[in-house]
């Protein structure tokens, strides 16, 4: 069975602009996840989607946002792009919301300039 | 307080060594404990997960919880070049639709040939 999948894997973004990142749950999975990890602050969550709807948000401004589509693929898109916000975005999925286990994907490494 | 802390490390240890990784958390109403390991340029990998207090074993691997204490703790025995990788604990206070992790920092862990 394939594994999560994120796309693209790298990303070089300049201050100002606006991003999406693409993540594709491992098949049968309907929840996902998003995390931002920095050597700062490490793994922190962003949201959860289960069936095309937002059930958890963690602690980000609303600069960040998500949605998940009808098979379970989920996009987040991250608007008005800052210094900080360079980091590796993972997505995880897992089959029905179970938080306990949760699989991950590659990543995305976004370097904003 | 931080709600999972966790040593940074490094560790350094020699091929055939037992390693102990360790976090401490603070609410004594997470339920679901999970190590993680993460090699370098890559997402997180699900080693195991624990609900109750006591120990879970999975090939070299052993998982202990002491929730009266609120310490988790990973045991890897005859450890192996190839366990080099950083070790993140995770912890959620629910299974199902309302939990998200919340992970410690990480532990670096070089076993060295």
């Amino acid at each position: 069975k394939a594994g999560v999948t994120q796309t693209p894997r790298y990303l070089i973004k300049t201050r100002g602009q606006q991003v999406t990142l693409s993540c594709s749950p491992i098949s049968g999975h309907r929840s996902v996840s998003w995390y931002q990890q920095t050597p700062g602050q490490g793994l922190q969550f962003l949201f959860e989607y289960f069936s095309e709807t937002q059930r958890n948000k963690g602690n980000f401004p609303g600069r960040f946002s998500g949605r998940q589509f009808s098979n379970s693929r989920s996009e987040m898109n991250v608007s008005t792009l800052e210094l900080g916000d360079s980091a590796l975005y993972l997505c995880a999925s897992s089959l029905a919301g179970e938080s306990y286990e949760q699989y991950f994907g590659p990543g995305t490494r976004l370097t904003v300039t | 307080q931080k709600e999972v802390e966790q040593d940074p490390g490094p560790l350094s240890v020699p091929e055939g060594a037992i390693v102990s990784l360790n976090c401490t958390y603070s609410n004594s109403a997470f339920q679901y404990f999970m190590w993680y390991r993460q090699y370098s340029r890559k997402g997180p990998e699900l080693l195991m997960y624990t609900y109750s207090s006591g120990n879970k074993e999975d090939g070299r691997f052993t998982a202990q919880v002491d929730k009266s204490s609120k310490y988790i703790s990973l045991f890897i025995r005859d450890s192996q070049p190839s366990d080099s990788a950083t070790y993140l604990c995770a912890i959620t206070n629910y299974g199902g639709s309302q939990g998200n992790l919340i992970f410690g920092k990480g532990t670096k862990l070089s076993v060295k040939p």
